[in-house]
C-alpha cells in the first residue's frame, strides 16, 4: 500500500462546478496534513494546511479524518485559474519533517 | 526577490558525465531539502538538511552527493550521471525540521540524461 494515495484523475469540470479529492494515508504516527497545488511545469506550493477540526479558505475546505486516516479537499465554484495538479501532503510521523506526497490529482476546469 | 533559488534551471548531459545543481535560500530557514520528482510526477525526498546538519538521507544512491556550505545553500553533485536520472530536481526550505510547516520550493532543475 502507498503511504499516500489519492486518485490521480483527471478531473475534468465545467466552471462552476463543485469538485472534491479524497486522499488516504497508511501512517497513523502522522501529525501533519497539507494541500499543495502543482501548476504544469512548476513547482509544488502550499495550498493550505488541513487541521483536525476541518478549516476553509475562501472556496477551498480542507477536511481530516484521523481514525480513517482519509483527508479531502473541497472546491466550490470551480476557476479556470484552479485547473493544476492538487498534491496531498502527510509527515511521516517517526520521521520528523520528512513529508510524502501523493502522486497528485489532476484537475481541468473548462469555460 | 526569489524566496528559493536553483541553478540551472535545464541541465541536458551525456551519460557518465558528473554535474552539480545549487540552491539558495533568503527565508533565513534553518532546514533545506533536495526531492526528485520523476515522470510519473511522483515527488520523493531525496536529503535534508537543518542548519548544514544532513538529517534525512534516503536511499539514494551515493553518486549522489549534497553540500551545505552554510545554511542557506545545499548543492547537489551527481557523479557518473545514468539515464534514469532524468528528472526534475526541486530544492525546498522550511523554518522547522518537524515537518509541522510550510515547505518553500525552488522552481525546479529540469535533468535530462542523454
Amino acid at each position: 500500500r502507498k503511504e499516500v494515495e489519492q486518485d490521480p484523475g483527471p478531473f475534468n469540470v465545467p466552471e462552476g462546478a463543485t469538485v472534491a479529492f479524497n486522499c488516504t494515508y497508511s501512517n497513523s504516527a502522522s501529525q501533519s496534513f497539507f494541500w499543495y497545488r502543482q501548476d504544469c511545469r512548476k513547482e509544488p506550493k502550499l495550498l493550505m494546511s488541513v487541521y483536525s477540526s476541518g478549516n476553509e479558505d475562501g472556496r477551498f475546505t480542507a477536511q481530516l479524518n484521523r481514525a480513517s486516516q482519509y483527508i479531502s479537499l473541497l472546491i466550490r465554484d470551480s476557476k479556470l485559474s484552479d485547473s493544476a495538479t492538487y498534491l496531498c501532503v502527510v509527515n511521516k510521523g517517526n520521521q520528523g519533517g520528512k513529508l510524502i506526497f501523493g502522486q497528485g490529482t489532476e484537475l481541468s476546469v473548462k469555460p | 526577490d526569489t524566496a528559493v533559488s536553483q541553478t540551472p534551471k535545464y541541465l541536458v548531459t551525456q551519460m557518465g558525465n558528473d554535474k552539480s545543481i545549487k540552491c539558495e535560500q533568503n527565508l533565513g530557514h534553518d532546514t533545506m531539502y533536495w526531492y526528485k520528482q520523476d515522470s510519473k510526477k511522483f515527488l520523493k525526498i531525496m536529503f535534508s538538511y537543518n542548519n548544514k546538519e544532513l538529517i534525512i538521507n534516503e536511499t539514494v544512491p551515493n553518486r549522489f552527493s549534497p553540500k551545505s556550505p552554510d545554511k542557506a545553500h545545499l548543492n547537489l553533485h551527481i557523479n557518473s550521471l545514468e539515464l534514469g536520472d532524468s528528472a526534475v530536481y526541486f530544492c525546498a526550505s522550511s523554518p522547522l525540521a518537524l515537518g509541522l510547516d510550510t515547505q518553500y520550493f525552488g522552481p525546479g532543475t529540469r535533468l535530462t540524461v542523454l
